[in-house]
Formats: structure tokens, sequence, C-alpha cells
């Protein structure tokens, strides 16, 4: 079956670093998403990897390898604006995003 | 960047009446559009994927008599809830894929409708 992992919830302090992992068995893989989610309201959009590597935007990264089935997202200089579920999802061989269950981030000041 | 509508945001309902939810894609054409259904505190749970013009295809246990989905037009598909029962109740987000430059298809999603059957 297909799966996606990621860790239920995760707490961290303004202004430091945190790294929310995701680690996904699909059948077929074109391309890894990461969503914001506050709560009550839709995802929104943050990043996208197809090729292994690091993509930055600002104060949030995404790192890729396919080849280990692993993901990060890497938010720095946290505010507490940033405490929300980030969502990992995986789009499959048919072109099908695959969800993770998401990992709540709260920020402490 | 793309915007999904949805209406309405907020519905309560009796037990046994329909529920229509309207998704709109306002300034791009979706060819695809997806419908989730997310409980507190869980992820999203894809309903169906509906494509302008053909009969949607749903996932496996969610009744297609049920949660009735209509893509009539490129920037329109509907969701209608059939006989809702309190079980029902959950946050219903629709999204529209649109077809960017980039190759990849990236969903942009509406801002979701919490319905509450009493």
């Amino acid at each position: 079956g297909q799966n996606i992992d990621q860790p239920t919830e995760m707490t961290a302090t303004e202004g430091a670093i945190v790294q929310i992992n995701c680690t996904y068995q699909t059948s077929g893989f074109n391309g890894l998403f990461w969503y914001q989610q506050h709560a009550g309201e839709a995802p929104t959009f943050l990043s996208y990897n197809v090729l292994d590597g690091l993509e930055e935007k600002g104060r949030f990264s995404s790192f890729l390898s396919r080849s280990k089935g692993y993901s990060y997202l890497l938010l720095k200089e946290l505010q507490m604006k940033d405490s929300a579920s980030y969502l990992c999802a995986v789009k499959d061989s048919n072109y099908q995003l695959i969800w993770g269950a998401g990992t709540k981030l709260i920020i402490k000041p | 960047g793309a915007v999904v509508s949805q209406h309405p945001s907020r519905v309560i309902c009796k037990s046994g009446t329909s529920v229509k939810i309207e998704c709109r894609s306002l300034d791009f054409q979706a060819t695809t559009m997806f419908w989730y259904r997310q409980f507190p505190k869980q992820s999203l749970m894809l309903m169906a994927t509906s494509n302008e013009g053909s009969k949607a295809t749903y996932e496996q246990g969610v009744e297609k008599d049920k949660f009735l989905i209509n893509h009539a037009s490129l920037t329109l598909s509907t969701l209608t809830v059939t006989s809702a029962h309190p079980e029902d109740s959950s946050f219903y987000i629709c999204s529209a894929r649109d077809q960017l430059p980039s190759g990849y298809n990236e969903q942009f999603f509406g801002p979701g409708t919490r319905l509450t059957v009493l």
C-alpha cells in the first residue's frame, strides 16, 4: 500500500529552526509537496520537489531524496504565525496526491 | 496566484436534508477539481475527482449516490450531500488544478465549508 509518515506533533521556540521530516512509500513518484494548514482553514502551498536536493524559498526550505523516500521541510527564524499543521503529499504514478496525516507545529515564545 | 472560492463557508442543516456546496476557480480554468473531507485532527481524505464534462471518479468507500458531484463548466464544480446525517458533519474542501507553465499541476484549495448536521 501507499504510505506517508510524518511526526504527529512538534514544538519549537520562536526565532529558532525546526525540521519536519516526511518519509514515503508510494507506487511511483511524480513530485512531493508541502502545504501549510492553519486550524479551520484550507491548506496553502509551500513547496514542490521533484528532483533530489534542496529548494529554498525565504524562511522555508524543502529537501528531497528520492532514493531514500525522504523529504524534510526546514523552517527558519520561527514566528508565532508559523504555528500550524504541515502536510506532506506525494504525487504517485497516477498523478494522484497521497497525503500524510500532517505535523502540528507549536511555536512557543 | 490562482484563487478558488467555496460557498457557503459554513452551513448547519437538519438531518435528512440535502446541502449543496459550490467550488469556483476565479481566475483560471480548472479542468480537474478535487473534493476532500477532513475530520478534526485528521488529514485530508480525497472523496472524488471531477473532470469538466464527465462523471466524477469516486474513491473507494465514498457513496456516489450520497455525494453528488457536478462539474458543469471549467470554473464550477458542486458537491451535494444528499440526505445528510450527523456523521456527515465535517470540513469539506475543494481544490482545482491548473496547468502551470513549469509543467507540474499544483492544486489550489478553496477556503473550505464547515458542515454541521443536527
